[in-house]
């Protein structure tokens, strides 16, 4: 079974600009949920998704959005970015059904803002 | 919001040199937790569920245990392709949201 893929892998932008990162969940895995990892302040949750629908989002500003589709691929997108903003995004996908699913986490994007 | 605590930050082993981790959390309830294993630049790699206090897993060189309050990764004579960080996370009470520890750094050399 094909593990979690996220495009693209690195990513080089410029402050102001917007990015849109995509994640392909394991095959009948339901749920996408997004991570931003720096050095500094480690894993953090950004949001996820379940069937088209946001169940939950973490503490992050509103520059920072995402969707699902109907096939339960995922993006992300960041608009206005910031020098902050770069770090390792990491998509997950699980089952969904239940809260205690475990998570299967994709190779990243890695995000440069210069 | 659960607490999560990661003990040592790092570790230096020689190869066969047995230790183990500590991952201690504050949450609202036991749900159990879940431990992975990241490689630098890479996304975390899921290693082991632990449900319940008591429970134990072991995958090759690493067992898991779980209390009410904490869970020990011990590694067992170590090779260096063990070498990575270690991140724990107690199952999440809120969807897809996992509150992960600051991680363990382990190297092992030959």
């Amino acid at each position: 079974k094909a593990g979690v893929t996220q495009t693209p892998r690195y990513l080089i932008k410029t402050r102001g600009q917007q990015v849109t990162l995509s994640c392909s969940p394991i095959s009948g895995h339901r749920s996408v949920s997004w991570y931003q990892q720096t050095p500094g302040q480690g894993l953090q949750f950004l949001f996820e998704y379940f069937s088209e629908t946001q169940r939950n989002k973490g503490n992050f500003p509103g520059r920072f959005s995402g969707r699902q589709f109907s096939n339960s691929r995922s993006e992300m997108n960041v608009s206005t970015l910031e020098l902050g903003d770069s770090a390792l995004y990491l998509c997950a996908s699980s089952l969904g059904g239940a809260r205690y699913n475990e998570q299967f986490f994709g190779p990243g994007t890695r995000l440069t803002v210069l | 919001e659960d607490q999560v605590t990661q003990s040592p930050e790092a570790l230096r082993l020689q190869e066969g040199e047995s230790s183990s981790l500590n991952c201690s959390y504050t949450v609202s309830g036991l749900r159990g937790l879940f431990w992975y294993r990241q490689d630098p630049g890479k996304g975390p790699e899921f290693l082991f569920t632990l449900y319940s206090a008591g429970e134990e897993k072991e995958k090759e060189r690493l067992k898991a245990t779980l209390t009410k309050k904490e869970s020990f990764l011990h590694i067992t004579a170590p090779k260096p392709e063990d070498s990575a960080t270690y991140l724990c996370a107690p199952k999440p009470d809120s969807w897809g949201k996992l509150q992960f520890g600051a991680g363990t750094q382990v190297v092992v050399t030959p």
